[in-house]
């Protein structure tokens, strides 16, 4: 069946423009989650969606990253006036909701974000 | 916060066994976990580790997990050059649903 797809899976952006990276999650998976990824670092948390319960922002590095997720599905993660230090892969996950219990998470390929 | 280190670098010859170690700070964290990045590919769960267990063995890999020294190892019997990837060691635990991810080790298995 079809995994997780991102899109696009390169931007290349100035330095201030806005960019929106969009993520497709696989059908059923109500939990969606954004990391992103800095050269020479691990995955690092930005945001949780489950079903119709507020998001968890707790990663959000500053105020021009935000993220929405319609109809339960498709998210997308906005980031205003991009700075260099922007410059990452976002790598979107999902999984199925449950508790008590292990919360695989499927990843997709990744977008890769350039800001010159 | 919570934190989690791994060292960045490990070859291994081919046939060897490779032993990718990670510690983590967090001492709720219920399930630790391996995932796999293969160049240009996305992140690949390999195997995970409940926190009351301290051993699970699947095929040619063996984790390990000394939830005292929070000490948590990943061993590939009979490495081979298809294994040459960044390996991930991530947490998860309380009320927290997120990942905390290492750094990532790149294991290279020269012929």
């Amino acid at each position: 069946g079809a995994g997780v797809s991102q899109s696009p899976s390169n931007k290349v952006t100035e330095k201030g423009k806005d960019v929106e990276l969009r993520c497709d999650p696989i059908s059923g998976h109500t939990a969606l989650y954004w990391y992103r990824q800095s050269l020479g670092q691990g995955l690092e948390f930005l945001i949780y969606f489950q079903g119709n319960s507020a998001p968890d922002k707790s990663g959000l590095p500053s105020d021009r990253f935000s993220a929405e997720r319609t109809g339960g599905s498709v998210s997308t993660l906005t980031i205003q006036r991009t700075q260099q230090e922007d410059s990452a892969v976002y790598l979107c996950a999902s999984s199925l909701p449950g508790s008590g219990r292990i919360y695989e998470q499927y990843f997709g390929p990744g977008t890769r974000l350039t800001v010159t | 916060g919570e934190d989690v280190e791994q060292s960045l670098f490990l070859s291994v010859r081919e046939g060897d066994s490779s032993v990718i170690n990670c510690t983590y700070t967090d001492s709720s964290s219920t399930y630790l976990y391996w995932y796999k990045q293969e160049p240009g590919a996305g992140l690949q769960l390999l195997t995970y580790i409940f926190s009351n267990m301290d051993m699970k063995q699947d095929q040619r890999l063996t984790v390990l997990l000394n939830k005292k020294d929070k000490h948590l190892s990943l061993r590939i019997a009979d490495t081979q050059t298809g294994d040459s990837a960044i390996y991930f060691c991530a947490e998860s635990g309380g009320s927290a649903r997120q990942l905390t991810f290492g750094s990532g080790t790149q294991l290279t298995v020269l012929p």
